[in-house]
């Protein structure tokens, strides 16, 4: 069964600072993984996944995530935040194994931005 | 290309009631999949669609089913509506060719049950 981690309920940074969002998964095969921000009453919007190839993988909005298998960690990074980056991001994995599995989501991880 | 449509946007149905959300995907999508959104559980797969079939479903109660149409466009409702039902209900639609595909979302639907 797959499943997917996000340790911290809430990060806190400074505008200007870099940002790590935290993500750890389990499959049984090699992983899909994808992150996606909620901004309040909207849906998920998708910001960039990891398929296979490069471990670093640049997305939308100045984003990127990197890939370590040994880890089993896919973390959200972002060298410089800023207000508007204050969402709820959700790390999500499909496994290559089960066939047109379902997304499994982590439980998300509010992010705060302080001018 | 017009994102992901969810109709209606915010519901508020009694206890005992039905409800049908609906969802448009994106152009060229034949996968749609929803999923339930509440402040104590996350994000909950129900169920998801591919050219008119159930191929895959959640661990939620028989009130809940679904349904796609031909164009792709799908349906969910909910019967007896209990308290516990109140969420932020969420439909993704994607290609549908395999693991690594993308799915975008809606804006969702808000349900409350009162």
């Amino acid at each position: 069964a797959q499943s997917v981690a996000q340790p911290e309920d809430q990060v806190n940074v400074a505008e200007g600072n870099p940002l790590t969002v935290k993500c750890t998964y389990s499959v049984s095969g090699n992983p899909y993984l994808f992150w996606y921000v909620q901004y309040p009453n909207r849906g998920l919007q998708f910001l960039l996944k990891y398929i296979t190839g490069d471990n670093l993988v640049k997305g939308s909005y100045g984003f990127e995530a990197e890939f370590n298998k040994s880890q089993t960690s896919f973390h959200l990074k972002k060298p410089s935040a800023l207000v508007s980056d204050s969402a709820l991001y959700f790390c999500a994995v499909r496994d290559e194994t089960d066939s047109w599995g379902k997304f499994q989501f982590g439980a998300g991880t509010q992010v705060v931005v302080t001018p | 290309k017009a994102g992901v449509t969810q109709t209606p946007r915010y519901l508020i149905k009694t206890r005992g009631q039905q409800v049908t959300l609906s969802c448009s995907p994106i152009s060229g999508h034949r996968s749609v999949s929803w999923y339930q959104q509440t402040p104590g559980q996350g994000l909950q797969f129900l169920f998801e669609y591919f050219s008119e079939t159930q191929r895959n479903k959640g661990n939620f109660p028989g009130r809940f089913s679904g349904r796609q149409f031909s164009n792709s466009r799908s349906e969910m409702n909910v019967s007896t509506l209990e308290l516990g039902d109140s969420a932020l209900y969420l439909c993704a639609s994607s290609l549908g060719q395999g693991e690594t595909d993308t799915q975008y979302f809606g804006p969702g639907t808000r349900l409350t049950v009162l």
